[in-house]
């Protein structure tokens, strides 16, 4: 079965500072792999996506990942955090299996950003 | 585009009564939806997988017969919570996706908060 973990339940950085929260992944053959953000009360919101060609991918608001699949890491990242960049992120990863298929999302990491 | 519809994104219900939760996609039409369930401070647990005409897949653990899901559209799925009781009090989140092909990504609701008194 594909997973995905996130090892931090929070992240602290500095408004202004490069921010990174972490993600590995465990899956057969190639894995499709995305970031979403959640606000407070809200569903989630699609940042980006990995699933072939270039390893690092951009997404939404100044985010990006980089996949490496030796580490099988999937680490979201932004140059410069914001204040509203302060949310719940969660990876997630697709499993597909017998032509049905579904995501499977990690335990989310906090993240706040401090003005 | 891919935007995706829930409603009502708050409720309260008194114990014992029902209450359907809609998912729509208003401008693609989704094979496949998936209903959450999520918890204070907590990641996503996933009830159920439906298909557009065909029964849901429920995942272990989730009462098919408490929670009823219907997808009797490609833009339309219902999760109706029978006999409600406080604990099931929670955030309940749908997503909606092309299906095998074409775009690989879900797309969420709102949520709906639902309170059982």
């Amino acid at each position: 079965a594909q997973s995905v973990a996130q090892p931090e339940d929070q992240v602290n950085v500095a408004e202004g500072n490069p921010l990174t929260v972490k993600c590995t992944y465990s899956v057969s053959g190639n894995p499709y792999l995305f970031w979403y953000v959640q606000y407070p009360n809200r569903g989630l919101q699609f940042l980006l996506k990995y699933i072939t060609g270039d390893n690092l991918v951009k997404g939404s608001y100044g985010f990006e990942a980089e996949f490496n699949k030796s580490q099988t890491s999937f680490h979201l990242k932004k140059p410069s955090a914001l204040v509203s960049d302060s949310a719940l992120y969660f990876c997630a990863v697709r499993e597909e299996a017998s032509g049905t298929y579904k995501y499977i999302f990690g335990t989310g990491t906090r993240l706040k950003v401090l003005a | 585009g891919a935007v995706v519809s829930q409603h009502p994104s708050r409720v309260i219900c008194k114990s014992g009564t029902s209450v359907k939760i809609e998912c729509r996609s208003l401008d693609f039409q989704a094979t496949t939806m998936f209903w959450y369930r999520q918890f204070p401070k907590q990641s996503l647990m996933l009830m159920a997988t439906s298909n557009e005409g065909s029964k849901a897949t429920y995942e272990q653990g989730v009462e098919k017969d408490k929670f009823l899901i219907n997808h009797a559209s490609l833009t339309l799925s219902t999760l109706t919570v029978t006999s409600a009781h406080p604990e099931d009090s929670s955030f309940y989140i749908c997503s909606a996706s092309f299906g095998l092909r074409g775009r690989t990504e879900a797309f969420f609701g709102q949520g709906t908060r639902l309170t059982v008194v």
